[in-house]
């Protein structure tokens, strides 16, 4: 079955700078990578995905790349605001296939004044 | 659509008592999850369902644990008996069977076994 793992399990920008969540999957086949926020105290909530048919997707300051070669996808969030301080979930899936998203362990994400 | 409904968002109880955890999926949704997060082992799946249905209950921990689906609109997780390392936040998450993957979680239950 699928695997995710997630680096670095915790991650401390200065604000204003960019930060990058790396994930790794095992299944080739998987064609679908969607990205959850869960901020403190509150559910993950989905901010990005991206299918495999693309090798990159920007929603302003949040980016998600694609190398399918390597089996790998990362989060980028450029300019860091206090509000992005949250944990980050990857996580992958073969859609049509799969039921369940396979999540990475989570990234903790501080946004330091 | 209010969302994903859960209840109660916190529950304490005593080791050796039964919990029960409710869930109300978003209507129209075919998919229900069920997961436990812990600092240690992040976001766990321990069992779902699809049109009412178990289909993977292989993360469900021990016998202890048990969970149905009686009907569309909603679902119980229960522990019993229940122990001091099933402290944790249970979230419920529900999704459609059209387009994308997305599951839109509950609030969540936080419980603490004493």
């Amino acid at each position: 079955g699928e695997n995710v793992e997630q680096h670095p399990s915790t991650l401390s920008v200065q604000e204003g700078d960019s930060a990058v969540i790396k994930c790794t999957y095992s299944d080739s086949a998987s064609n679908y990578f969607p990205w959850y926020k869960q901020e403190l105290g509150k559910r993950p909530q989905l901010i990005i995905d991206i299918r495999s048919n693309v090798g990159e997707k920007k929603d302003q300051r949040i980016a998600v790349t694609l190398n399918k070669t390597a089996k790998h996808f990362s989060l980028h969030i450029t300019e860091t605001q206090p509000e992005d301080s949250a944990v980050y979930f990857c996580a992958a899936i073969l859609m049509n296939r799969d039921d369940k998203i396979i999540f990475g362990k989570g990234t903790r994400l501080h946004i330091l004044p | 659509d209010a969302g994903v409904i859960q209840s109660p968002r916190h529950e304490v109880t005593e080791m050796g008592q039964e919990v029960t955890l409710r869930c109300k999926p978003i209507s129209g949704h075919d998919y229900l999850f069920w997961y436990r997060q812990t600092m240690m082992r992040g976001l766990e799946l321990l069992i779902y369902f699809n049109n009412n249905v178990p289909i993977d209950d292989s993360g469900m921990p021990e016998d202890r644990f048990s969970a149905k689906m009686p009907n569309a609109s909603f679902s119980t997780l229960k522990i019993q008996p229940s122990e001091p390392r099933d402290s944790a936040v249970y979230f419920c998450a529900s999704r459609d069977d059209a387009g994308s993957r997305e599951q839109y979680f509950g609030p969540g239950t936080r419980l603490t076994v004493t």
